[in-house]
């Protein structure tokens, strides 16, 4: 069976300072990885997906996450934070070939000034 | 624009109430999902739909119902044996098969018990 561990509940950070929130996961095949985010009183909006080829996928406001096999791994960077990035954060993978998504608990990035 | 529309945004329930909340996404996608969100806890599924008639239990289904008699449409209720209904509650939908596609949420309904 897949599971996702996001290694931090919450993560408080300076405003343009990086940050780094960690995903690990299990799973016996091949992988699809997703990072969401959510805002207060909001529903999932996906930032960036790993589906195949290079293992550095970017968003477009600055995030990116690398897939790393070995490591069962993929942390999602930023490499300077703003005050509006402050949401929580949650890694999911599916299968190959399966639609169903497991999710980890989530990360709450805390940026301030 | 295709999306997934929850309403109500605010819900109120009274003790002993059944409520029903509604979800509807004009996406095509053939499977429907609810999830319970608490403080903490992150997402945890209730129950599921990949196809018209049928529906799935997840996780945490005692206290709910469903059904799925469009694809549109896959309405949660909230029973009344439901002991802890207050929560945020989350709608997605999404592909059948291949699984690159992700989930696409709904904004999300609060119930709250009064």
């Amino acid at each position: 069976a897949q599971s996702v561990t996001q290694l931090d509940s919450q993560v408080p950070v300076f405003e343009e300072a990086p940050v780094e929130l960690r995903c690990n996961y299990s799973s016996s095949v091949s992988v699809y990885l997703f990072w969401y985010v959510q805002y207060p009183n909001q529903g999932l909006q996906l930032l960036l997906k790993y589906l195949s080829g290079s293992t550095l996928v970017e968003s477009i406001n600055g995030f990116e996450a690398e897939f790393n096999k070995s490591q069962t791994s993929f942390h999602l960077r930023k490499p300077s934070v703003h005050i509006s990035d402050t949401a929580e954060y949650f890694c999911a993978v599916s299968d190959v070939g399966y639609s169903t998504l497991t999710f980890g608990k989530g990360t709450m990035l805390l940026v301030s000034p | 624009d295709g999306g997934i529309t929850q309403s109500p945004k605010y819900l109120f329930r009274k003790e002993g109430q059944n409520v029903t909340l509604s979800c509807e996404q004009n996406l095509n996608h053939d499977a429907m999902y609810w999830y319970r969100q608490d403080p903490g806890q992150g997402l945890r599924l209730i129950y599921y739909s990949q196809i018209v008639n049928d529906f799935q239990k997840g996780d945490i289904a005692e206290g709910y119902s469903v059904s799925r008699e469009k694809k549109e449409s896959f309405p949660l209720t909230v029973t009344s044996a439901q002991k802890n209904p207050t929560a945020f509650y989350l709608c997605a939908s999404t592909h059948v098969g291949g699984g690159s596609y992700g989930y696409t949420f709904g904004s999300g309904t609060r119930l709250t018990v009064v």
